[in-house]
């Protein structure tokens, strides 16, 4: 069965510190895909991003960074010089093609940013 | 605004009661998931529909239920609400069972009182 593990319950920087949020997952399929969301205070769930089983390429999108590795089942993302907005939860997620598409979630982390 | 539209944003009511939720999908999108996430249990899986037949059933009561109807917008009823019933409800939506990217709504936050 999928299985997301997000070990860090809470973590607290100041500002423009660099945090990095850890995600393990456990899938028996080849196929799968991974997600990040956020769901910031006022509720809402934030798609971030998505990554397909055969690509391990890794990603940057502005100060948002994202590390695949297959060989330790991880998925993990990190803030660059975090500010106080991206305060909020932030869900890891997996999809197997085998489960009509069910989106599993780890249970979230819950990052505190302060001045 | 993700295009994915719930009703209502918030809800009180007392417990025994009956509730609808409501969710109409961005323009185009073929399947509604609707998750449960509450303190204690995360977010949970509840029920999809694909095209106004239901796909993959997760952790869903008994005392709820779900529908998509023909204009695709789909409703989660809620019956004989008890106070652990209190949660956020999300509904999401994909253009297709295998299009891997959710658009989720703003949610529905149910107290059950």
């Amino acid at each position: 069965a999928q299985k997301v593990t997000q070990a860090q319950t809470e973590i607290s920087v100041v500002e423009k510190e660099d945090v990095t949020l850890d995600c393990v997952y456990e899938t028996r399929d080849t196929t799968y895909y991974l997600f990040w969301y956020k769901q910031p205070p006022s509720g809402e769930l934030v798609f971030l991003i998505r990554r397909n089983s055969f690509d391990e390429q890794n990603e940057i999108s502005g100060r948002y960074s994202w590390n695949f590795q297959k060989s330790t089942s991880s998925f993990n993302f990190t803030i660059t010089a975090s500010q106080v907005v991206d305060s909020a939860v932030y869900f890891c997620a997996l999809i197997e093609t085998g489960t009509a598409s069910k989106l599993t979630f780890g249970t979230g982390t819950r990052l505190q940013v302060t001045l | 605004d993700s295009g994915v539209t719930q009703t209502p944003k918030h809800l009180i009511t007392a417990t025994g009661q009956r509730v609808t939720l409501r969710c109409s999908p961005r323009s185009g999108d073929l399947s509604v998931y609707w998750y449960q996430q509450s303190l204690d249990q995360g977010l949970q899986f509840l029920i999809q529909y694909y095209n106004g037949e239901e796909r993959a059933k997760g952790n869903i009561l008994e005392r709820f239920s779900a529908q998509q109807f023909p204009d695709l917008h789909s409703e989660l009823n809620l019956s004989s609400l008890e106070l652990g019933d209190s949660a956020l409800y999300f509904c999401a939506s994909s253009v297709d069972s295998y299009n891997y990217g959710y658009t989720f709504g703003s949610g529905t936050r149910l107290t059950v009182v």
